[in-house]
């Protein structure tokens, strides 16, 4: 069974630190693997998603890495903003065609 | 293109009521996932539709089913709610042959 772990739970930065998300997952048999952004009380937003075949994506100020092997990706957030402030989801889709997701970490950046 | 739009939005429900939430997929995209959220558990996956067939089915009790249409519009019954069944409900469509799935705003469920 695909477990997706996520690391760290919380995390409090002050504004224009770059800062680094932590997934990992137990069965590397997967199609691919999405970070997603959540706020409070709302749907998810799809940030990055990354394909089975691939190594990174980027997108502006986000950066994710995937190494299947390993069972592991990051995310990477250049020069954070308050308005990054959110939880951050990572999800692997695996054979059963459904997407397992980690716990997220929830991120608040200081003004 | 219009996104993945649920309804309702909010629901209030007591105890032993059911309860029907409803899922309209982009345009084209034939494959429909459910998911639960909870505080406790996180998300879950609930069950996935396509072509109005069930290809998947997540480890939760007989008294949540759900339906697909033939315009790819899908539909998720809870029956005799529990306290238990309060969470976001989120509704995800794919396009036909991808690994993709976009994710609707939720429908988020008080039982009461």
């Amino acid at each position: 069974k695909q477990e997706v772990t996520q690391i760290p739970a919380a995390l409090s930065v002050p504004e224009g630190e770059n800062l680094v998300l932590n997934c990992s997952f137990t069965d590397s048999a997967i199609y691919n693997l999405q970070w997603f952004r959540q706020d409070p009380g709302k749907g998810l937003t799809s940030l990055l998603l990354i394909q089975s075949s691939q190594r990174e994506q980027t997108s502006g100020r986000l950066n994710a890495s995937l190494d299947k092997s390993s069972g592991r990706s990051t995310l990477y957030i250049a020069a954070s903003q308050p308005g990054d402030s959110a939880t951050y989801l990572c999800a692997v889709l695996g054979s059963a065609r459904q997407l397992t997701f980690g716990s997220g970490t929830q991120l608040t950046v200081l003004p | 293109k219009a996104g993945v739009t649920q309804t309702p939005r909010y629901l209030i429900k007591t105890r032993g009521q059911q309860v029907t939430l409803s899922c309209s997929p982009i345009s084209g995209h034939r494959s429909v996932s459910w998911y639960q959220q909870t505080p406790g558990q996180g998300l879950q996956f609930l069950f996935e539709y396509f072509s109005e067939t069930q290809r998947n089915k997540g480890n939760f009790p007989g008294r949540f089913s759900g339906r697909q249409f033939s315009n790819s519009r899908s539909e998720m019954n809870v029956s005799t709610l529990e306290l238990g069944d309060s969470a976001l409900y989120l509704c995800a469509s794919g396009p036909p042959e991808t690994n993709i799935q976009y994710f609707g705003a939720g429908t988020r469920l008080s039982v009461l």
